[in-house]
């Protein structure tokens, strides 16, 4: 089982600002690397797939990059609607398809 | 629009039983791959299940197999999740999601299945 883990647990950012989140596989997984956010009370939504390809309707403003093992999603100016919980999940290796433990963006 | 519905969540004795579906629209249900997801109160993602469009291929987390079980009815464009056995740790809200280009999209709003005595 492909082992996902991400950081930092928090990230506090104030709005306008850049978010940077990290997300590392015990083993490559290629490029075969999906982002999610998750807000309170709502179900998960597919941000990015492919490490870097944004899903319809996703702003411009979420980046994804790495490859294997390393991986990162940017946001480049944090705006309000962007606060919640975003997951890394890998679709290389399955099953199990296996999600990171999370990093909850909050307002600083 | 795409849309999937959970229902049949709800509290349960452990060692009791519960059968979850997921009512899906606004797409072709037989071409489609799904499975579920669950999340305990205030934690991460875990997959539970999967099963192929026809129902011929079905994976579990190793965490569930032998006491749930993932299935479909394409005629009623439904998925279930049979659980038996349910112990504490299977407390969780249960997500559906359909299975495109290899990611979960979309997802439904969830079903709470709470285990306690």
């Amino acid at each position: 089982e492909i082992v996902m883990t991400q950081s930092p647990a928090t990230l506090s950012v104030s709005p306008g600002e850049r978010a940077t989140l990290s997300c590392r596989a015990s083993q490559s997984v290629g490029r075969n690397l999906a982002w999610y956010q998750q807000k309170p009370g709502q179900a998960p939504r597919l941000l990015i797939y492919g490490v870097s390809t944004r899903a319809t309707g996703v702003p411009a403003r979420f980046s994804g990059s790495g490859s294997g093992t390393e991986f990162t999603l940017a946001i480049s100016s944090l705006q309000s609607e962007d606060f919640g919980i975003y997951y890394c999940q890998q679709y290389n290796n399955w099953p199990p398809w296996t999600f990171g433990q999370g990093t909850k963006v909050e307002i600083k | 629009e795409v849309q999937l519905v959970e229902s049949g969540g709800g509290l349960v004795q452990p060692g009791g039983s519960l059968r979850l579906s997921c009512t899906a629209s606004g797409f072709t249900f037989s071409s489609y791959s799904m499975h579920w997801v669950r999340q305990a109160p205030g934690k991460g993602l875990e997959w539970v299940s999967y099963i192929s469009s026809s129902g011929s291929t079905i994976y579990y987390a190793d965490s569930v197999k032998g006491r749930l079980t993932i299935s479909r009815h394409n005629g009623k464009n439904s998925l279930y999740l049979q659980m038996s056995s349910l112990r504490d740790e299977d407390t969780a809200v249960y997500y559906c999601a359909r299975y495109d280009y290899q990611t979960f999209v979309p997802w439904g709003q969830g079903t709470l299945v709470t285990v306690s005595s």
